[in-house]
């Protein structure tokens, strides 16, 4: 089936740096590709869909300005953190759609903010 | 009341057994999620279905549009099989393409 990867699997840093998280579909060309947050024992909350090569649509409540998402290639989107703090902590998970609809989910990356 | 509800919510069964997760979900949906999280929190997709049913190995999904609802069977479960099951839906209703997360069903299978 098809793979989306994410790179890092896990991060550690410090409060106020920024952090960036890749999800690449490396099988098919994903025109939209979704960005999840999980916390620990409950369901992935969506905080923003990503099209390529047009802005991201954030969920109410996301800062667009602190969870900055590009999604320059049809194969590649990114996430950034900025001025990350403990609360940012958390489990962040993109998935990808192919183009009959089929939504395929990365690894994973965990995220923790010291 | 959640737009999509699993039952059980915790699940423990003995190596061998037949499992049933249920999905149950209240909005007209264009496709049904069944997905897999193991511990350390990748996640799998294991089916996308709009309707019938698709087997593959040893998982079979099922859903009845009409009842609104689905079922995911793991015949002759394996503790490799322990995992979270989550059931998400693409409402038919809502712009966009959205999905819609279950609580999840935790599975834990003894040897």
């Amino acid at each position: 089936g098809a793979v989306v990867s994410q790179h890092p699997s896990r991060v550690i840093c410090k409060s106020g740096t920024s952090v960036k998280i890749e999800c690449r579909s490396l099988d098919f060309q994903a025109t939209t590709m979704f960005w999840y947050r999980q916390f620990p024992k409950k369901s992935l909350m969506l905080m923003a869909t990503s099209n390529e090569g047009s802005k991201a649509t954030y969920e109410q409540g996301v800062e667009k300005d602190k969870f900055l998402i590009n999604h320059a290639s049809l194969t590649l989107s990114t996430l950034t953190v900025t001025s990350a703090h403990p609360e940012d902590s958390s489990f962040y998970i993109c998935s990808a759609r192919d183009p009959l609809y089929e939504q395929y989910f990365g690894p994973g990356t965990r995220l923790t903010v010291t | 009341k959640n737009e999509v509800e699993q039952s059980p919510q915790n699940l423990t069964a003995q190596e061998g057994e037949f499992i049933t997760i249920n999905c149950s979900y209240s909005v007209g949906i264009s496709a049904l999620h069944w997905l897999q999280q193991h511990p350390g929190g990748g996640i799998v997709s294991l089916f996308m279905l709009s309707s019938g049913k698709k087997k593959h190995g040893r998982l079979i999904a099922t859903i009845n549009i009409q009842e609104k609802h689905s079922s995911l069977h793991i015949t002759a479960s394996h503790p490799r099989d322990s995992a979270v099951y989550i059931c998400a839906v693409r409402s038919s209703e809502t712009s966009g393409s959205r999905l819609t997360f279950g609580e999840g069903t935790q599975l834990t299978v003894n040897p």
